[in-house]
């Protein structure tokens, strides 16, 4: 059964630091990885989604790399702003069409 | 609108009540999963649909909870003799299936926060 670990649960920093949330996963043989933001009281916003065969993905600030041998991705913020502050989740997906499974969640302040 | 809608917003619910929960996903999307999300935790999995077909319900947690897609596109949870362990919020989510992108991210509505009392 897959298991997926974010840690820290929370983290502080101060605007303009660049932001390393870690994701980690027991079941290497997945899909792809995505990486969600949630605001409080709403619902989930997808940031990046890496294909199993690919190592990382960019979106502007955003960088998320993955590492399947060691079990492994990480979402780098560069920059951070006070608007980067909410919950951001990890979901490895084992086939197409198939159920995410979600790590607990770090929730980031990303203090003025 | 052009997302998942999911109504009510809000539910306030005593114990032993009965409650049906709405998901209104992206038209045209034919895959369709329910999440539940206690406080302070990442969602877990309920159910999938494909279609009017409930592929997988293998994350209900007991048989108070049925889920149905009677037409393959709205499609309700519902929660029999709730318990207060049943308050939590409750994602919907929709997808294409694979033969449309092999890249499809789940679009999330903003859920339903379960009340028990």
């Amino acid at each position: 059964k897959q298991e997926v670990t974010q840690i820290p649960a929370a983290l502080s920093v101060p605007e303009g630091e660049n932001l390393v949330l870690n994701c980690s996963f027991t079941d290497s043989a997945i899909y792809n990885l995505q990486w969600f933001r949630q605001d409080p009281g709403k619902g989930l916003t997808s940031l990046l989604l890496i294909q199993s065969s690919q190592r990382e993905q960019t979106s502007g600030r955003l960088n998320a790399s993955l590492d399947k041998s060691s079990g492994r991705s990480t979402l780098y913020i560069a920059a951070s702003q006070p608007g980067d502050s909410a919950t951001y989740l990890c979901a490895a997906i084992k086939a197409a069409g198939n159920k995410l499974t979600f790590g607990g969640g770090t929730r980031v302040l990303v203090k003025p | 609108g052009a997302g998942v809608s999911q109504s009510p917003r809000y539910k306030v619910a005593k114990r032993g009540q009965d409650v049906a929960l709405r998901c209104d996903p992206i038209s045209g999307h034919v895959s369709l999963f329910w999440y539940q999300q206690a406080l302070g935790q990442g969602p877990e999995f309920l159910t999938y649909f494909q279609n009017e077909a409930q592929l997988d319900k293998s994350g209900l947690p007991s048989d108070r909870f049925f889920a149905e897609r009677p037409e393959g596109s709205v499609s309700t949870l519902k929660i029999q003799r709730t318990q207060q362990e049943d308050s939590a919020v409750y994602l919907c989510a929709s997808s294409l299936p694979r033969r449309y992108s092999s890249n499809q991210p789940q679009n999330f509505g903003d859920g339903t926060r379960l009340s028990i009392l």
